[in-house]
Protein backbone atom coordinates (compact mmCIF):
# COMPACT_ATOMS: atom_id res chain seq x y z
CA UNK A 1 0.00 0.00 0.00
CA UNK A 2 1.66 3.24 -0.93
CA UNK A 3 2.46 5.15 1.90
CA UNK A 4 2.02 8.61 0.71
CA UNK A 5 -0.96 9.78 -1.37
CA UNK A 6 -1.10 13.06 -3.60
CA UNK A 7 -3.93 14.97 -5.35
CA UNK A 8 -4.68 15.83 -7.35
CA UNK A 9 -2.97 14.30 -9.96
CA UNK A 10 -3.05 17.16 -12.24
CA UNK A 11 -3.80 20.42 -12.03
CA UNK A 12 -4.39 23.82 -14.10
CA UNK A 13 -4.33 27.58 -12.76
CA UNK A 14 -4.71 30.64 -14.34
CA UNK A 15 -1.44 33.29 -14.07
CA UNK A 16 -1.93 34.52 -10.82
CA UNK A 17 -3.92 32.75 -8.96
CA UNK A 18 -3.67 29.86 -6.13
CA UNK A 19 -2.54 26.45 -6.50
CA UNK A 20 -3.23 23.83 -3.74
CA UNK A 21 -1.75 20.35 -3.42
CA UNK A 22 -2.72 17.92 -1.12
CA UNK A 23 -0.77 14.84 0.67
CA UNK A 24 -2.12 12.25 3.20
CA UNK A 25 -0.65 9.60 4.63
CA UNK A 26 -1.26 5.95 6.28
CA UNK A 27 1.54 6.22 8.88
CA UNK A 28 0.78 7.89 11.67
CA UNK A 29 4.65 7.72 12.75
CA UNK A 30 5.63 9.92 10.25
CA UNK A 31 6.75 13.28 11.43
CA UNK A 32 8.25 15.37 8.99
CA UNK A 33 7.20 16.36 5.74
CA UNK A 34 9.10 18.08 2.65
CA UNK A 35 7.36 19.29 -0.90
CA UNK A 36 9.93 19.11 -3.41
CA UNK A 37 9.60 20.57 -7.06
CA UNK A 38 10.99 18.67 -10.29
CA UNK A 39 10.93 20.36 -13.89
CA UNK A 40 11.41 18.46 -16.57
CA UNK A 41 14.94 17.21 -17.29
CA UNK A 42 16.16 18.03 -13.72
CA UNK A 43 16.24 16.72 -10.16
CA UNK A 44 13.64 17.31 -7.39
CA UNK A 45 14.68 20.24 -5.69
CA UNK A 46 13.45 20.93 -2.16
CA UNK A 47 11.00 23.81 -1.62
CA UNK A 48 9.95 23.15 1.92
CA UNK A 49 10.20 21.31 4.80
CA UNK A 50 7.10 21.13 8.00
CA UNK A 51 7.76 19.54 11.44
CA UNK A 52 5.19 21.22 13.45
CA UNK A 53 1.26 21.60 13.09
CA UNK A 54 0.06 24.52 11.41
CA UNK A 55 0.88 26.74 8.31
CA UNK A 56 4.67 27.58 7.23
CA UNK A 57 5.07 30.48 4.64
CA UNK A 58 7.97 31.09 2.61
CA UNK A 59 7.53 33.94 0.25
CA UNK A 60 4.00 32.76 -2.22
CA UNK A 61 4.51 28.99 -0.71
CA UNK A 62 2.83 28.19 2.46
CA UNK A 63 2.40 24.89 3.95
CA UNK A 64 0.30 23.36 6.25
CA UNK A 65 0.26 20.09 8.44
CA UNK A 66 -2.17 18.76 10.50
CA UNK A 67 -0.89 15.09 12.40
CA UNK A 68 -3.76 14.00 14.04
CA UNK A 69 -5.55 13.43 10.35
CA UNK A 70 -2.10 12.81 8.33
CA UNK A 71 -2.69 15.87 6.30
CA UNK A 72 -0.21 18.56 4.38
CA UNK A 73 -0.93 20.58 1.50
CA UNK A 74 0.96 23.14 -0.29
CA UNK A 75 -0.59 26.60 -1.74
CA UNK A 76 1.19 28.58 -3.66
CA UNK A 77 -0.28 32.35 -4.14
CA UNK A 78 0.20 34.65 -7.37
CA UNK A 79 1.30 31.61 -9.58
CA UNK A 80 3.84 32.19 -11.96
CA UNK A 81 4.33 30.02 -15.77
CA UNK A 82 8.03 29.17 -13.80
CA UNK A 83 5.72 27.25 -11.28
CA UNK A 84 4.88 24.51 -13.91
CA UNK A 85 6.52 21.74 -13.01
CA UNK A 86 5.80 17.89 -10.90
CA UNK A 87 5.16 18.04 -6.78
CA UNK A 88 6.13 15.76 -4.40
CA UNK A 89 5.60 15.44 -1.30
CA UNK A 90 8.01 13.55 0.64
CA UNK A 91 7.66 12.05 4.33
CA UNK A 92 10.27 10.69 6.66
CA UNK A 93 9.70 8.66 10.11
CA UNK A 94 12.46 10.67 11.87
CA UNK A 95 14.69 13.14 10.67
CA UNK A 96 17.29 10.87 9.51
CA UNK A 97 15.84 9.07 7.43
CA UNK A 98 14.61 7.95 3.94
CA UNK A 99 11.85 9.60 2.60
CA UNK A 100 8.28 8.16 1.46
CA UNK A 101 7.46 10.17 -1.99
CA UNK A 102 3.83 10.23 -3.24
CA UNK A 103 3.58 9.97 -7.23
CA UNK A 104 3.49 13.79 -7.73
CA UNK A 105 0.77 16.55 -8.73
CA UNK A 106 1.50 17.79 -11.96
CA UNK A 107 0.91 21.86 -11.98
CA UNK A 108 0.52 23.63 -14.99
CA UNK A 109 0.12 27.76 -14.59
CA UNK A 110 -1.52 28.70 -17.81
CA UNK A 111 -0.11 32.73 -19.09
CA UNK B 1 22.73 26.14 -5.87
CA UNK B 2 24.49 23.03 -4.77
CA UNK B 3 24.26 20.19 -7.60
CA UNK B 4 24.39 16.62 -7.63
CA UNK B 5 25.41 15.51 -10.79
CA UNK B 6 24.67 11.88 -12.52
CA UNK B 7 26.71 10.21 -15.28
CA UNK B 8 24.81 8.73 -17.59
CA UNK B 9 21.51 10.03 -18.11
CA UNK B 10 20.76 7.06 -19.75
CA UNK B 11 21.94 3.44 -20.06
CA UNK B 12 20.66 0.32 -22.15
CA UNK B 13 22.10 -3.01 -21.37
CA UNK B 14 20.85 -6.58 -21.91
CA UNK B 15 19.75 -8.60 -19.16
CA UNK B 16 22.44 -10.08 -16.82
CA UNK B 17 24.90 -7.39 -17.71
CA UNK B 18 26.34 -5.74 -14.59
CA UNK B 19 25.66 -1.61 -14.75
CA UNK B 20 27.30 0.99 -12.85
CA UNK B 21 25.47 3.92 -12.25
CA UNK B 22 27.65 7.08 -11.24
CA UNK B 23 27.14 9.62 -8.74
CA UNK B 24 28.57 12.66 -7.99
CA UNK B 25 27.24 14.29 -4.82
CA UNK B 26 27.28 17.73 -3.61
CA UNK B 27 30.96 18.56 -1.91
CA UNK B 28 30.53 18.71 1.62
CA UNK B 29 27.88 16.16 1.80
CA UNK B 30 28.69 13.40 3.94
CA UNK B 31 24.83 11.63 3.51
CA UNK B 32 24.43 9.44 0.56
CA UNK B 33 20.85 8.13 -1.26
CA UNK B 34 19.62 5.62 -3.85
CA UNK B 35 15.93 6.30 -4.99
CA UNK B 36 14.17 3.79 -8.07
CA UNK B 37 11.32 5.36 -9.92
CA UNK B 38 9.57 2.82 -11.96
CA UNK B 39 7.48 4.59 -14.70
CA UNK B 40 4.30 6.06 -13.48
CA UNK B 41 5.24 5.41 -9.99
CA UNK B 42 6.47 6.78 -6.67
CA UNK B 43 10.20 7.50 -6.49
CA UNK B 44 10.99 4.50 -3.76
CA UNK B 45 13.89 4.79 -1.30
CA UNK B 46 16.62 2.29 -2.38
CA UNK B 47 19.74 2.58 0.49
CA UNK B 48 21.62 5.16 2.07
CA UNK B 49 25.21 5.59 3.00
CA UNK B 50 27.47 7.18 5.50
CA UNK B 51 30.87 6.88 5.87
CA UNK B 52 31.67 4.21 3.94
CA UNK B 53 28.91 2.07 5.04
CA UNK B 54 25.36 1.14 4.26
CA UNK B 55 23.13 2.82 7.29
CA UNK B 56 19.81 1.48 6.12
CA UNK B 57 18.46 -0.38 2.72
CA UNK B 58 15.13 -1.23 1.63
CA UNK B 59 13.62 -4.69 0.40
CA UNK B 60 14.16 -3.02 -2.99
CA UNK B 61 18.18 -3.30 -2.51
CA UNK B 62 18.61 -6.82 -3.97
CA UNK B 63 21.79 -8.96 -3.07
CA UNK B 64 22.92 -8.14 -6.60
CA UNK B 65 22.86 -4.47 -5.79
CA UNK B 66 25.51 -2.44 -4.06
CA UNK B 67 27.01 0.60 -3.43
CA UNK B 68 30.44 2.16 -2.93
CA UNK B 69 32.19 5.91 -2.64
CA UNK B 70 36.12 4.63 -2.94
CA UNK B 71 38.26 7.55 -1.87
CA UNK B 72 35.90 10.56 -2.12
CA UNK B 73 34.85 9.62 -6.00
CA UNK B 74 31.83 9.24 -7.38
CA UNK B 75 29.26 7.20 -5.21
CA UNK B 76 28.00 4.55 -7.23
CA UNK B 77 25.31 1.49 -7.35
CA UNK B 78 25.85 -1.34 -9.16
CA UNK B 79 23.75 -3.83 -10.31
CA UNK B 80 25.13 -7.09 -11.36
CA UNK B 81 23.68 -8.72 -12.68
CA UNK B 82 20.62 -6.81 -14.62
CA UNK B 83 17.14 -7.87 -14.73
CA UNK B 84 14.37 -6.91 -16.47
CA UNK B 85 13.01 -5.28 -13.56
CA UNK B 86 15.66 -3.10 -12.83
CA UNK B 87 14.31 -0.74 -15.72
CA UNK B 88 13.67 2.35 -14.12
CA UNK B 89 15.28 5.98 -13.31
CA UNK B 90 17.55 6.22 -10.69
CA UNK B 91 17.84 9.05 -8.67
CA UNK B 92 20.63 9.75 -6.65
CA UNK B 93 21.08 12.27 -3.64
CA UNK B 94 23.20 13.58 -1.08
CA UNK B 95 22.73 15.93 2.64
CA UNK B 96 25.09 17.79 4.62
CA UNK B 97 23.29 16.51 7.98
CA UNK B 98 22.19 13.71 9.64
CA UNK B 99 19.20 15.12 10.85
CA UNK B 100 16.42 17.42 9.45
CA UNK B 101 18.20 17.75 6.39
CA UNK B 102 17.33 18.08 2.34
CA UNK B 103 18.22 16.06 0.56
CA UNK B 104 20.07 17.30 -3.10
CA UNK B 105 18.78 15.11 -6.05
CA UNK B 106 20.28 14.28 -9.43
CA UNK B 107 18.46 14.14 -12.35
CA UNK B 108 18.46 10.63 -12.64
CA UNK B 109 19.87 7.90 -14.70
CA UNK B 110 17.73 5.88 -17.37
CA UNK B 111 18.30 2.44 -16.83
CA UNK B 112 16.63 0.46 -19.56
CA UNK B 113 17.07 -3.26 -19.14
CA UNK B 114 16.13 -5.56 -22.88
Amino acid sequence: QQKVQQSPESLSVPEGGMASLNCTSSDRNFQYFWWYRQHSGEGPKALMSIFSDGDKKEGRFTAHLNKASLHVSLHIRDSQPSDSALYFCAASHTGYQNFYFGKGTSLTVIP
Amino acid sequence: GPKVLQIPSHQIIDMGQMVTLNCDPVSNHLYFYWYKQILGQQMEFLVNFYNGKVMEKSKLFKDQFSVERPDGSYFTLKIQPTALEDSAVYFCASSRDRNYAEQFFGPGTRLTVL
